[in-house]
């Protein structure tokens, strides 16, 4: 069983740039979830996917970020003009939402993205 | 709004027990979690509590909840260097409805041998 990966592990890009991320959840996983952390930060809610539909997004999530999860298996995250406060590590976490469960969430290794 | 408050750092020796301490806002979170974090890596998930429990033992570690209080604890006991990394409390929102989690800013654990 592997766990959540995320691709690439390390972005660098200019000001400006698109950029796009992928999360693979655990298989069979009905929930994902995109979490942002800044240095000495715990991480912060951006957006979550139940099955293919986006069921809610946070205020952080501006209009320069989209999510999608087409299939309900993988997702991605891209972030259009990159501004040089969008660095961070973008973390993925997926789990397995069944009433009445404890939801835990399983994260990925995030997604390190440098906006020079 | 909600909020999850820890205490940044923490320095223990080694063999012996650690204790970090949490506090949260949300009176309906149904689940709360505790999450280590080492250099440069994701999230491992340690252990949770469901807010009708008052204490949850896994191995060498003990969460207790005091939920009148909105206080949460994690104890290690036996405390290795292998601990030594941030560990991060959150609670779920909503009553476990959405299920987006709200952490705290992270302890750093330090562990001298």
């Amino acid at each position: 069983d592997t766990g959540v990966s995320q691709d690439p592990r390390h972005k660098i890009t200019k000001r400006g740039q698109n950029v796009t991320f992928r999360c693979d959840p655990i298989s069979e996983h009905n929930r994902l979830y995109w979490y942002r952390q800044t240095l000495g930060q715990g991480p912060e809610f951006l957006t979550y996917f139940q099955n293919e539909a986006q069921l809610e997004k946070s205020r952080l999530l501006s209009d320069r970020f989209s999510a999608e999860r087409p299939k309900g298996s993988f997702s991605t995250l891209e972030i259009q003009r990159t501004e040089q406060g969008d660095s961070a590590m973008y973390l993925c976490a997926s789990s397995l939402r069944l009433a009445g469960a404890s939801n835990e969430q399983f994260f990925g290794p995030g997604t390190r993205l440098t906006v020079l | 709004g909600e909020d999850v408050e820890q205490s940044l750092f923490l320095s223990v020796r080694e063999g012996d027990s650690s204790v970090i301490n949490c506090t949260y806002t949300d009176s309906s979170s149904t689940y709360l979690y505790w999450y280590k974090q080492e250099p440069g890596a994701g999230l491992q998930l340690l252990t949770y509590i469901f807010s009708n429990m008052d204490m949850k033992q896994d191995q060498r570690l003990t969460v207790l909840l005091n939920k009148k209080d909105k206080h949460l604890s994690l104890r290690i006991a036996d405390t290795q260097t292998g601990d030594s990394a941030i560990y991060f409390c959150a609670e779920s929102i909503g009553g476990g409805s959405q299920g987006n989690l709200i952490f705290g800013k992270g302890t750093k654990l330090s562990v001298k041998p």
